[in-house]
């Protein structure tokens, strides 16, 4: 099992720039989930889905953040316009449901100069 | 609400020496909980987890956890610690819908020789 892929795995782009992260879970796993990690905030849920539909985008910070996920083996997460605080390690998660054990990805680390 | 509270943001211990990390949750329903260690770069990944039944689990690497409802707490321990074990390690409960894990703000571990 290929586990969960997250591309790019560090991103630097600067104030303004738009961003786009990817992630596609594994294989057979119906919940995915956005996950971002800073010093100061620790692990944050910024939204889940659940067969493809959100379930929960309460954690999303503000507008300039969206998130997709068009079929079951893709998921994007976008910054437009991005900002200097969003610079955190962005996880992506797979799980066969919501409570079940969730597998990570390895993270993208961005950095927003 | 769900809650998870982890005691202690960093906690040393000598190689060979007892490890325990605390966590305490708050929870309105019978809750499903989780360990999970992160080392550095990587993702996160499962240690152990409670679901229902037996109230002490084990998990990988020589960790247990036990979970006591009386004082609502799901401690991490292990008998010897290794070099290896040096990591974050994170307390998770299930929210009360049941759809999404709620994360402690994690436990650094330092293992010394």
């Amino acid at each position: 099992d290929a586990g969960v892929i997250q591309s790019p795995r560090h991103e630097v782009t600067e104030m303004g720039q738009e961003v786009t992260l990817r992630c596609k879970p594994i294989s057979g796993h119906n919940s995915l989930f956005w996950y971002r990690q800073t010093m100061m905030r620790g692990l944050e849920l910024l939204i889940y889905f659940n067969n493809n539909v959100p379930i929960d985008d309460s954690g999303m910070p503000e507008d300039r953040f969206s998130a997709k996920m068009p079929n079951a083996s893709f998921s994007t997460l976008k910054i437009q316009p991005s900002e200097p605080r969003d610079s955190a390690v962005y996880f992506c998660a797979s799980s066969r449901g919501a409570v079940e054990t969730q597998y990570f990805g390895p993270g993208t680390r961005l950095l927003v100069l | 609400a769900q809650s998870v509270t982890q005691l202690g943001s960093h906690v040393s211990v000598s190689e060979g020496a007892l490890v325990l990390l605390r966590c305490n949750y708050s929870s309105s329903v019978p809750p499903y909980l989780f360990w999970y260690v992160q080392y550095p770069n990587q993702g996160l990944q499962l240690l152990l987890k409670y679901t229902t039944g037996a109230t002490l689990v084990k998990g990988i690497n020589g960790f247990e956890a036990e979970f006591k409802k009386s004082e609502t707490s799901f401690h991490l321990t292990k008998p010897s610690a290794h070099m290896s074990d040096a990591a974050e390690y994170f307390c998770a409960v299930s929210n009360q819908a049941g759809t999404a894990l709620i994360f402690g703000k994690g436990t650094t571990l330092s293992v010394s020789s």
